[in-house]
């Protein structure tokens, strides 16, 4: 158990829908990061987020949103859903107190399926 | 091309064979990860190193910075081994991890 936990663990819904995927880090840790991963890309770094605030932005749609909250939580939006958005998408979580490379540790996913 | 390639990209070995996955990557990086996903589909850490090598029981990584090469090694591999290993790299001066393409691992009894 990383000590990073995401939910729901499944989700499926009908395109054209909205969602949330919700993450709480690790005890401490205050950077959150999104990961997509599909059958046809692998994984994919989606976002960063560091005490609230955005710190890095890989290949996320302008369809999906992040934020995270003053208790360090943080959750996905993805809208206007289409058949390509089914994928698992983890959380992970690090320390990133010094500017140096934190190791990440990830949350169980959630699987999202898109019909 | 990607710039963090594995091979290979599925292994199947006998139990007791010793296992070894390979990670190349093209850009300097500060680290690099090796991640372990089980059919269920979570992700473990196994190792974040930046230099020489580490080892954790059966698991043995080493990195070479000047080759930008990365190995993985299993000592006495386990069907409970079998899984899909990643290696990822974290491009210097930024956060996020850029993935290889996995190596899926089959040990049989």
């Amino acid at each position: 158990d990383s000590g990073v936990t995401q939910t729901p663990k499944h989700l499926i819904t009908a395109t054209g829908q909205r969602v949330t995927l919700r993450c709480s880090p690790r005890s401490g840790d205050l950077s959150v990061y999104w990961y997509q991963q599909s059958l046809d890309q692998g994984l994919q770094f989606l976002i960063q987020y560091y005490n609230g605030e955005e710190r890095a932005k890989g290949n996320i749609l302008e369809r999906f949103s992040a934020q995270q909250f003053p208790d360090l939580h943080s959750e996905l939006n993805l809208s206007s859903l289409e058949l390509g958005d089914s994928a698992l998408y983890f959380c992970a979580s690090s320390t990133s107190r010094d500017r140096g490379y934190n190791e990440q540790f990830f949350g169980p996913g959630t699987r999202l399926t898109v019909l | 091309k990607n710039e963090v390639e594995q091979s290979p990209q599925n292994l199947t070995a006998q139990e007791g064979e010793f296992i070894t996955i390979n990670c190349s990557y093209s850009v300097g990086i500060s680290a690099l990860h090796w991640l372990q996903q089980h059919p269920g589909g979570g992700i473990v850490s196994l190792f974040m190193l930046s230099s020489g090598k580490k080892k954790h029981g059966r698991l043995i990584a080493t990195i070479n910075i000047q080759e930008k090469h990365s190995s993985l090694h299993i000592t006495a591999s386990h069907p409970r081994d079998s899984a899909v290993y990643i290696c990822a790299s974290i491009i210097q001066g930024a956060q996020k991890l850029v993935f290889g393409q996995g190596t899926r691992l089959t040990i049989n009894p």
